[in-house]
C-alpha cells in the first residue's frame, strides 16, 4: 500500500502569516507522529497522537504551535504568526503501534521557509 | 539528559564492513534499540531493532552487550549507497525521550 504522505512538499512564507502542513499516514496505523528537522541535525519530536488524541505534545515550542487529527487518520499541523527560526523540514510518521519501539514509517517531510 | 550519543560522522572504503556504535548508558529494563538510516531529502527508514544479544536482518546486524548500555550497528561491505545519517533510538513507551533521535552518525563511504 501507499507510504506515509505529506502535502506540500515545499512551503514558502513571509514572517507572520499562518501555515498548515498536512499528513496522510498508512491506513491502519493508530499513531502518528510530527518531528521537526533543522539542518545537520536529527528530527526534533513535537508531537504525537493516538487515534485522535493528542497523546504527548511536550515537543511543540510554543503556542504558535497546533496539531489535529480529527478522525484519527489525516493530520494537520498549524502553525500561526510564522517566524523566520520556524523554517525546518518537518516530518510526520506513523506505527501501527504507539510504543517507542514499534517502527515508525516517515513521510518525505515539508520543507518550510519562512521569509 | 540525551538517552544516547553517537559519532557525529564516520568514513569508510567500499566493500569494508562498518561499525557504528551508540551509547545508553541508562538504558531502561524494558527499552528496545532501534537504528534508523535517513538519505538526503527523505525521511530516515527503520533498519533494524533489538533487545539483547545478536539481530541480523537482509541488511544489517546489531550487536546487544550483555548490560545494554550501548549497542553496535553493523554494515556488511558497504557500497555508496550506504552514505546516509544513522540514528539509533532507545525506548519502550511513546514519550518525547523515547523518541530522542540526536545528530546521528553521517557515515559517509568512498570509492
Amino acid at each position: 500500500g501507499a507510504g506515509v504522505s505529506q502535502t506540500p512538499s515545499n512551503k514558502v512564507t513571509e514572517k507572520g502569516k499562518y501555515v498548515e502542513l498536512r499528513c496522510d499516514p498508512i491506513s491502519g496505523h493508530t499513531a502518528l507522529y510530527w518531528y521537526r528537522q533543522s539542518l545537520g541535525q536529527g528530527p526534533e519530536f513535537l508531537i504525537y497522537f493516538q487515534g485522535t488524541g493528542a497523546a504527548d505534545d511536550s515537543g511543540l515550542p510554543n503556542d504558535r504551535f497546533f496539531a489535529v487529527r480529527p478522525e484519527g487518520s489525516v493530520s494537520t499541523l498549524k502553525i500561526q504568526r510564522t517566524e523566520r527560526g520556524d523554517s525546518a523540514v518537518y516530518l510526520c510518521a506513523s506505527s501501527f503501534g504507539g510504543r517507542a519501539a514499534d517502527t515508525q514509517y516517515f513521510g518525505p517531510g515539508t520543507r518550510l521557509t519562512v521569509l | 539528559l540525551a538517552k544516547t550519543t553517537q559519532p557525529i560522522s564516520m568514513d569508510s572504503y567500499e566493500g569494508q564492513e562498518v561499525n557504528i556504535t551508540c551509547s545508553h548508558n541508562n538504558i531502561a529494563t524494558n527499552d528496545y534499540i532501534t537504528w534508523y538510516q535517513q538519505f538526503p531529502s527523505q525521511g530516515p527508514r527503520f533498519i533494524i531493532q533489538g533487545y539483547k544479544t545478536k539481530v541480523t536482518n537482509e541488511v544489517a546486524s546489531l550487536f546487544i552487550p550483555a548490560d545494554r548500555k550501548s549497542s553496535t550497528l553493523s554494515l556488511p561491505r558497504v557500497s555508496l549507497s550506504d552514505t546516509a545519517v544513522y540514528y539509533c533510538l532507545v525506548g519502550e513507551q511513546t514519550g518525547a525521550n523515547n523518541l530522542f533521535f540526536g545528530t546521528g552518525t553521517r557515515l559517509t563511504v568512498i570509492p
